[in-house]
């Protein structure tokens, strides 16, 4: 069935790096792939999506490239900040099943200040 | 404006018994959809509604069903409880779009259901 790998599991970066998360698809017919944070105590957070005819978005410090020969895609946060210390989930569309999405595992980033 | 209510925010149920968990969904937003979350299995999708009817179920023994109202609240209920179904269960509501519109989900904060 459709499957989602994400890594790595935990990321831990220093306040002001890069920190960067990897998502492959197996499904070759999915055509949009959002990311979430999801802080303590708190719902799933849309931070961006992308969609299959687009190979890169930005908005402001957080990028997302899909490279859908591969099948995979990755969330860039340039300028990391303490509040970015969270979950992070990538997911991708399940075909013909509406608006279901199918989740990676999910990557606890820590920024240390 | 109001985002996703989810109610109740907790609840401890004995093996056996039986649940039902409610949503209420950003206003305008149509189709309501369901995730289980847990340590071991991540998100996973549950069943999907739009206008009253299931439109996508996920791979979900039968115990657990939901239903939407003319008002697009939406309520999930899961039968006969067991321990593993011990997890946070999340709505989320979204334009009745395929895939989901430029805004995509938006969760509601989930009601975590513990089952001993």
């Amino acid at each position: 069935g459709e499957n989602v790998e994400q890594h790595p599991s935990t990321l831990s970066v220093q306040e002001g790096d890069s920190a960067v998360i990897k998502c492959t698809y197996s499904d070759s017919a999915s055509n949009y792939f959002p990311w979430y944070k999801q802080e303590l105590g708190k719902g799933p957070q849309l931070i961006i999506d992308i969609r299959s005819n687009v190979g890169e978005k930005k908005d402001q410090r957080i990028a997302v490239t899909l490279n859908k020969t591969a099948k995979h895609f990755s969330l860039h946060i340039t300028e990391t900040q303490p509040e970015d210390s969270a979950v992070y989930f990538c997911a991708a569309s399940i075909v013909q099943a509406g608006t279901a999405l199918i989740f990676g595992k999910g990557t606890t980033l820590s920024v240390s200040s | 404006k109001a985002g996703v209510t989810q109610t109740p925010r907790y609840l401890i149920k004995t093996r056996g018994q039986q649940v039902t968990l409610s949503c209420s969904p950003i206003s305008g937003h149509r189709s309501v959809s369901w995730y289980q979350q847990t340590p071991g299995q991540g998100l996973q999708f549950l069943f999907e509604y739009f206008s009253e009817t299931q439109r996508n179920k996920g791979n979900f023994p039968g115990r657990f069903s939901g239903r939407q109202f003319s008002n697009s609240r939406s309520e999930m209920n899961v039968s006969t409880l067991e321990l593993g179904d011990s997890a946070l269960y999340l709505c989320a509501s979204s334009l009745p779009q395929d895939p989901p519109s430029t805004h995509g989900y938006t969760f509601g904060s989930g009601t975590r259901l513990t089952v001993v």
